[in-house]
């Protein structure tokens, strides 16, 4: 079965740091562009971060210098480095591979 | 950044009406435009990509159409199982950029 797992997720205070995973199965990370998109509760899709084939990253504007995307061919896996942490990267994070596949979300809070 | 408006922003149809959503970019973008279908607790699925094209699986009842700064996406006949809400995005620049999506809900 083709699909994308999350972890990683969890409660986190402000100024904080967490990682996030993506692990494939059925579907090569490094073949194809892998997103991150995260949606905060009860708002739209926002585009966070993409990693090309060749090995090319790009952020958005609001997470530029604090979110690290990576993968790791080996255990065909991608990651998502997340450092100075704010109560607005409050979302759920999906990964997403080639724009029809999508993980089930990892939900990530940033609190006090 | 390229700004994509979808209008509207939610819309109540009855079961077999004719539903359409526009979306707007704020430059052109050719065709490299996706619409998903987001159900209530569920992950996004791709229904429409290059502006057009019908992924694999999807209903024959989707379809979407346009090019350069304005399209449309289209069910031809709503079914319950549509009560989602819809975005649209474009992919030729970077940052990728999402439509505030449309509710769609059942008269």
């Amino acid at each position: 079965e083709v699909q994308l797992v999350e972890t990683g997720g969890g409660l986190v205070q402000p100024g904080g740091s967490l990682r996030l995973s993506c692990a494939a199965s059925g579907f090569t990370v490094s073949s194809d562009y892998m997103n991150w998109v995260r949606q905060a509760p009860g708002k739209g899709l926002e585009w966070v971060s993409l990693i090309y084939s060749g090995g090319n990253t790009y952020y958005a504007s609001s997470v530029k210098g604090r979110f690290t995307i990576s993968r790791d061919d080996s255990k065909n896996t991608l990651y998502l480095q997340m450092t100075s942490l704010r109560a607005d990267d409050t979302a759920v994070y999906y990964c997403q591979g080639g724009g029809s596949l999508w993980g089930q979300g990892t939900l990530v809070t940033v609190s006090s | 950044d390229i700004q994509m408006t979808q209008s509207p922003s939610s819309l109540s149809a009855s079961v077999g009406d004719r539903v359409t959503i526009t979306c707007q970019a704020s430059q052109d973008i050719s065709n490299y435009l996706n619409w998903y279908q987001q159900k209530p607790g569920k992950v996004p699925k791709l229904l429409i990509y290059d502006a057009s094209k019908l992924q694999t699986g999807v209903p024959s009842r989707f379809s979407g159409s346009g090019s350069g700064t304005d399209f449309t996406f289209t069910i031809s006949s709503l079914q319950p199982e549509d009560i989602a809400t819809y975005y649209c995005q474009q992919y030729d620049n970077l940052p990728w950029t999402f439509g505030q999506g449309t509710k769609v809900e059942i008269k």
